[in-house]
């Protein structure tokens, strides 16, 4: 059985760094065409990608986003890691990880809430 | 901000078919980079509705069918249910000078009248 699961702050203050971490289970991350990404969706807005790891460490980013992303992948531990630096009120969102093998997103994890206010 | 526009809106009554355009460009939907449907019930994560433009994962009813062209998609919903209540994201792949990475549309809100 595939899971993943979001965890970190639910509330940071304006310019501090939010880490978030996904662990995950059912699969490996060594697994070659695997990998596991994030999501953002703002409430009552749309879903946005920020970023995404592959099996080989091959790292992509949101163009708009890609100064203030960082995403690394413990193998050993299953879990990945989404740092974004100088965060503000419009960050404020639910923020997923998932599973993508080919090109689409096979699992999402639950999402966790993230608060962006003074 | 999303790069794949899709209508705010569309709605129909139960039994109908309703259908939710998905407007790439030449540096996604256009360049050949498949098309993927999710479906969002409200306060819950999306899940896999259609992949690879038209193929249902195991579990989808073949009432959701997907089709693409050109620069466009399309999600299909025949026989409405008020189970297909929900919010609707296309995704496709989009390369550019800046970089590459998934994308999202901007999302359809399906109403059952």
């Amino acid at each position: 059985q595939i899971t993943l699961k979001e965890s970190g702050p639910t509330l940071v203050k304006p310019t501090q760094t939010l880490t978030l971490t996904c662990t995950f289970s059912g699969f490996s991350l060594s697994t070659s065409g695997v990998g596991v990404g994030w999501i953002r969706q703002p409430p009552g807005k749309a879903l946005e990608w920020l970023a995404l790891i592959y099996w080989d460490d091959d790292k992509r980013y949101s163009p708009s986003l890609k100064s203030r992303l960082t995403i690394t992948k413990d193998t050993s531990k299953n879990q990945v890691v989404l740092t974004m630096t100088n965060m503000d009120p419009v960050d404020t969102a639910t923020y997923y990880c998932a599973l993508v093998t080919g090109d689409a997103i096979d699992y999402w994890g639950q999402g966790t809430l993230v608060t962006v206010s003074s | 901000q999303s790069v794949l526009t899709q209508p705010p809106s569309v709605s129909g009554a139960p039994g109908q078919r309703v259908t939710i355009s998905c407007t790439g460009s030449s540096s996604n939907i256009g360049a050949g980079y498949d098309v993927h449907w999710y479906q969002q019930l409200p306060g819950t994560a999306p899940k896999l509705l259609i992949y690879g433009n038209s193929n249902r994962p195991s579990g989808v009813p073949d009432r959701f069918s997907g089709s693409k062209s050109g620069t466009s998609a399309s999600l299909a919903i025949t026989g409405l249910q008020a189970e297909d209540e929900a919010d609707y994201y296309c995704q496709s792949y989009d390369s550019s000078l800046s970089g590459s990475l998934y994308v999202f549309g901007t999302g359809t809100k399906v109403t059952v009248l």
